[in-house]
C-alpha cells in the first residue's frame, strides 16, 4: 500500500541553523509529493510540492527534491528562523486518486 | 484569500451525545474532506465528499457520518460521542495546483468527550 514515513520529532535548532527533515515513501503508481506546515493554532498549509521524479519544490526558503531512486522527499532549509517553529507534514497522493496520505508530522522548535 | 471555516475551535461534549461539526468553504471546490489528527498518528481520513449529496468512507469512518447538502458546507456527525473520539478534527477542501491537488485546511476543532 501507500505510506509516508517521516523522522520523529521534536527537532530543536538554534536560529540560522541548517534544517533537514527526512521523509520516505512507498507508493504504487506515480505519486505527487507534498510538504505541509501547521503553525500553532492553525490548520495545515501547503508549503511546497513536486509532481514527478527529480522535480524540486521550493517556497519561503524551504526546498525538497523528489528522489525516485531513494523514494525520498527530504525537506531542507539553509537558515531557520524562530518563526519557522511549527509541525511539518510530508504527504503523497496518487495521480487520479482521491486520497492523500499524510505522515505523522515532525515538530520543529527554533530557539533564538 | 481562500478560506475553510470550522464553526467551533473548542468543544466539550458528554459521552453519548450527538455532535455536529460544521465546515464551510468559500472557494467553490467540489471535494471536501474530514480528518482527525492525533499525536504520533498524523492525519487520518474519516470521510470525503466529491459532490453535493455524495460521500465516501475514508480509513476510519466507524462512529461517524457526514452530510453535504450544499456545495460549500460539509458536516461531520458523531452519532453517539465516545471518549476515544476526543481529538482534533480538521476539515479541508481540495484544489488543483497545476498537475497535482493541494488542500486548504480549516483551523481545526478540538473536541473533548467526557
Amino acid at each position: 500500500g501507500n505510506s509516508v514515513t517521516q523522522m520523529e520529532g521534536p527537532v530543536t535548532l538554534s536560529e540560522e541553523a541548517f534544517l533537514t527533515i527526512n521523509c520516505t515513501y512507498t507508493a504504487t503508481g506515480y505519486p505527487s509529493l507534498f510538504w505541509y506546515v501547521q503553525y500553532p493554532g492553525e490548520g495545515l498549509q501547503l508549503l511546497l510540492k513536486a509532481t514527478k521524479a527529480d522535480d524540486k519544490g521550493s517556497n519561503k526558503g524551504f526546498e525538497a527534491t523528489y528522489r525516485k531512486e531513494t523514494t525520498s522527499f527530504h525537506l531542507e532549509k539553509g537558515s531557520v528562523q524562530v518563526s519557522d517553529s511549527a509541525v511539518y507534514f510530508c504527504a503523497l497522493s496518487i495521480t487520479g486518486g482521491f486520497k492523500t496520505i499524510f505522515g505523522a508530522g515532525t515538530r520543529l522548535f527554533v530557539k533564538a | 484569500d481562500v478560506k475553510v471555516t470550522q464553526s467551533s475551535r473548542y468543544l466539550v461534549k458528554r459521552t453519548g451525545e450527538k455532535v455536529f461539526l460544521e465546515c464551510v468553504q468559500d472557494m467553490d471546490h467540489e471535494n471536501m474532506f474530514w480528518y482527525r489528527q492525533d499525536p504520533g498518528l498524523g492525519l487520518r481520513l474519516i470521510y470525503f465528499s466529491y459532490d453535493v449529496k455524495m460521500k465516501e468512507k475514508g480509513d476510519i469512518p466507524e462512529g461517524y457520518s457526514v452530510s453535504r447538502e450544499k456545495k460549500e458546507r460539509f458536516s461531520l456527525i458523531l452519532e453517539s460521542a465516545s471518549t476515544n473520539q476526543t481529538s482534533m478534527y480538521l476539515c479541508a477542501s481540495r484544489y488543483d495546483t497545476g498537475g497535482a491537488y493541494g488542500y486548504t485546511f480549516g483551523s481545526g476543532t478540538r473536541l473533548t468527550v467526557v
